[in-house]
């Protein structure tokens, strides 16, 4: 089974909109951490934000939100105010106690943002 | 500070060919991994070395060899390319594996096609 499931594959916004990437995980450990990356054309993996399990709130960066759901085991990437440069693809990642802490990702959802 | 860096950025090999891809970092980080990125399928660990004089099975092991030369260094070795192992692989580094909190910095990727 896959510990993290990114449901779309692609996604389209309209520049200035807000997008939300799903990501659901799947773990039984109390501690673990999400993470978020973005890969654009040019192939380098740049990490945007994290979460922690303990977390109480959700984590932002810029105009990067988590929108943690611990309950359904969701952590839905929010981009605001969408950008050209926002167009890439993003991968979700989890490390888990029970997994040694080593990063499993998502296949990723592909992000088109239209002028 | 270069962060981490691969070589080559490009090859391409035949079949039966082997050859072996270079990761070093700069951030006296404990921890690296190699991944190995096919479209449609996100990241996928091959190996990994959670301290200096360790190395690990990840997800896809299987026609790879790695060595963690030092602390800074850790190599793929390919000793009989396969069509299979066409992909684009990335080279990670983290402070460590323990916690839910250790962000990975990844290398600019060598892309590898084998004939």
């Amino acid at each position: 089974a896959q510990k993290i499931t990114q449901t779309q594959p692609g996604m389209f916004v309209q520049e200035k909109e807000a997008v939300t990437l799903d990501c659901t995980y799947d773990t039984s450990d109390p501690s673990y951490g999400l993470f978020w990356y973005k890969q654009p054309s040019s192939g380098e993996m740049i990490f945007l934000i994290y979460q922690g399990s303990y977390d109480q709130q959700n984590a932002t960066e810029g105009r990067y939100s988590l929108n943690f759901q611990k309950a359904r085991k969701s952590a839905n990437l929010v981009i605001s105010a969408s950008q050209l440069g926002d167009s890439a693809m993003y991968f979700c990642a989890m490390r888990e106690s029970g997994g040694s802490y080593i990063p499993t990702f998502g296949r990723g959802t592909s992000l088109i943002v239209h002028p | 500070n270069a962060g981490v860096t691969q070589t080559p950025k490009f090859q391409v090999l035949k079949t039966g060919q082997s050859m072996t891809l270079q990761c070093a970092q700069d951030m006296n980080h404990n921890s690296m991994y190699w991944y190995r990125q096919d479209p449609g399928m996100g990241l996928r660990l091959i190996y990994y070395s959670a301290s200096e004089g360790t190395t690990d099975k990840g997800e896809v092991p299987n026609g790879y060899n790695v060595s963690r030369l030092n602390k800074r260094e850790f190599s793929l070795r390919l000793e009989s390319a396969a069509p299979s192992q066409t992909s684009v692989y990335f080279c990670a580094s983290s402070e460590s594996t323990s916690g839910p909190y250790n962000e990975q910095f990844f290398g600019p990727g060598t892309r590898l096609t084998v004939l």
